[in-house]
């Protein structure tokens, strides 16, 4: 069974400009979680969705949003992008409420 | 605030050396305590989760050790392998928070042959 999927892997983005990132969750799970890894630290909780829902939202600034479509995938985006913005960009989806969470391998997000 | 502590940052052992990774937590809410395992250019992996109603589970090598009253958990590794060489990160939740984990800061095990 395939695990979640992140598109893309790698992306290169000048300050200012957006940026969309997709996440396909495991088969069966209709939960989908983003986190932000900066290097050299532990990943950060963004936003998650649940059956198109948002459920929880981090500490992170209104240039951040998400939505989840009806096949449960999910799109990240971040406008006006800044230096700090580069990190990797986990996914991370689940059966539901209080359930165990497996991560993607991210998206490599560096801003110039 | 960071609401999940972990140390030690680093830590080398030889093979066959049992690696200790400690975490400390402050909120009392959280009910789900899991390890992830990452290695470069990948997403974090589950290796191994408890509640806080046991205080010990071993799942392969693993072990995870849990004192509710001190409000610490800690990661052994028995028999580690230079296969084990990773980051670790210790993490927390409460079960109706929605995915919303807390992670540590992560340690970065190096086993040497």
């Amino acid at each position: 069974d395939a695990g979640v999927t992140q598109s893309p892997t790698h992306l290169i983005k000048t300050r200012g400009q957006h940026v969309t990132l997709r996440c396909s969750p495991i088969s069966g799970h209709k939960s989908v979680s983003w986190y932000q890894q900066v290097l050299g630290q532990g990943p950060q909780f963004i936003f998650q969705y649940y059956e198109k829902e948002e459920r929880g939202r981090g500490n992170f600034p209104d240039r951040f949003s998400a939505r989840q479509f009806p096949n449960y995938s999910s799109e990240l985006n971040v406008n006006a992008l800044l230096l700090g913005d580069s990190a990797l960009y986990l996914c991370a989806s689940s059966l539901g409420q209080g359930e165990k969470l497996f991560f993607g391998s991210g998206t490599q997000l560096s801003v110039l | 605030q960071q609401q999940v502590k972990q140390s030690p940052q680093s830590l080398i052992v030889q093979k066959g050396g049992i690696p200790i990774i400690n975490c400390a937590y402050e909120n009392t809410a959280f009910d789900y305590f899991p390890w992830y395992q990452q290695f470069p250019g990948k997403g974090p992996a589950l290796l191994i989760a408890i509640r806080p109603d046991v205080s010990e589970k071993k799942e392969g090598r693993f072990t995870i050790s849990f004192n509710k009253s001190a409000k610490q958990f800690s990661l052994h590794i028995m028999d580690s392998q230079p296969g084990d060489s990773a980051t670790y990160f210790c993490a927390a939740m409460t079960t109706d928070s929605w995915g919303k984990l807390q992670f540590g800061a992560g340690t970065q095990v190096v086993v040497t042959p």
